[in-house]
């Protein structure tokens, strides 16, 4: 099974809306990624937040870590169409290899 | 311009070919990765190398075979003993310090169909 799960697989708002997304992880980790994949594109790199930091900010996106709940959950805040994408949370249960989770669908609707 | 780039961008191939797709990255990075990526699902490991001539199977590396010559390519070749071939295939790059892991830097893709 994988490492990191997301939560909900797909998610529907309208334009200026936030839109959060949960990830889920089974062992303890150093760091936990997220990253952004438009449709049929390459993935880009949003925020990486470190197992003692609990909250991390980076324009409209907010991510927070609990390690207690093995959690982390992706905040957009005032959602535009162009943040449609497929989002994933990304950590390293072992050795150095990150693991990615199946990713949440988000559509933002104009 | 640096970046990872990756072609073609879609390739098709028949059963029972090897095929190889080619991944550059002008970043320095001394760590590179190769995933798999299936309809609406996540990523998948295949191999990664963290050093010039080394590299390590991931999680599905059956069926798969890379080559690390230069800091700056990382080919993968698609064998016909890999059963079920088409898919989205990503290459990634990063720093590698020790066990510090760091972001990674995502190619465009390259879209492969076996048929």
């Amino acid at each position: 099974s994988q490492q990191g799960e997301e939560d909900p697989q797909a998610l529907s708002i309208q334009e200026g809306e936030n839109a959060t997304m949960n990830c889920s992880y089974k062992t303890s980790i150093n760091n936990l990624q997220w990253y952004r994949q438009n449709s049929g594109r390459g993935l880009v790199h949003l925020i990486l937040i470190r197992s003692n930091e609990r909250e991390k900010h980076s324009g409209r996106l907010r991510v927070t870590l609990d390690t207690s709940k093995k959690s982390s959950s992706l905040l957009i805040t005032a959602s535009r169409a162009a943040d449609t994408a497929s989002y994933f949370c990304a950590t390293i249960p072992a050795g150095n290899k990150l693991t990615f989770g199946g990713g949440t669908r988000v559509l933002v609707k104009p | 311009d640096g970046g990872i780039t990756q072609s073609p961008k879609y390739l098709f191939r028949k059963e029972g070919q090897n095929v190889t797709l080619s991944c550059e990255q002008n970043l320095n990075h001394d760590a590179m990765y190769w995933y798999r990526q299936d309809p609406g699902q996540g990523l998948r490991l295949i191999y990664y190398s963290q050093i010039v001539n080394d590299f390590q199977k991931g999680d599905i590396a059956e069926g798969y075979s890379v080559s690390r010559e230069k800091k700056e390519s990382f080919p993968l070749t698609v064998t016909s003993a890999q059963k079920n071939p088409t898919a989205f295939y990503l290459c990634a790059s990063s720093i590698q310090e020790g066990r510090n892991v760091y972001e990674q830097y995502f190619g465009p893709g390259t879209r492969l169909t076996v048929t």
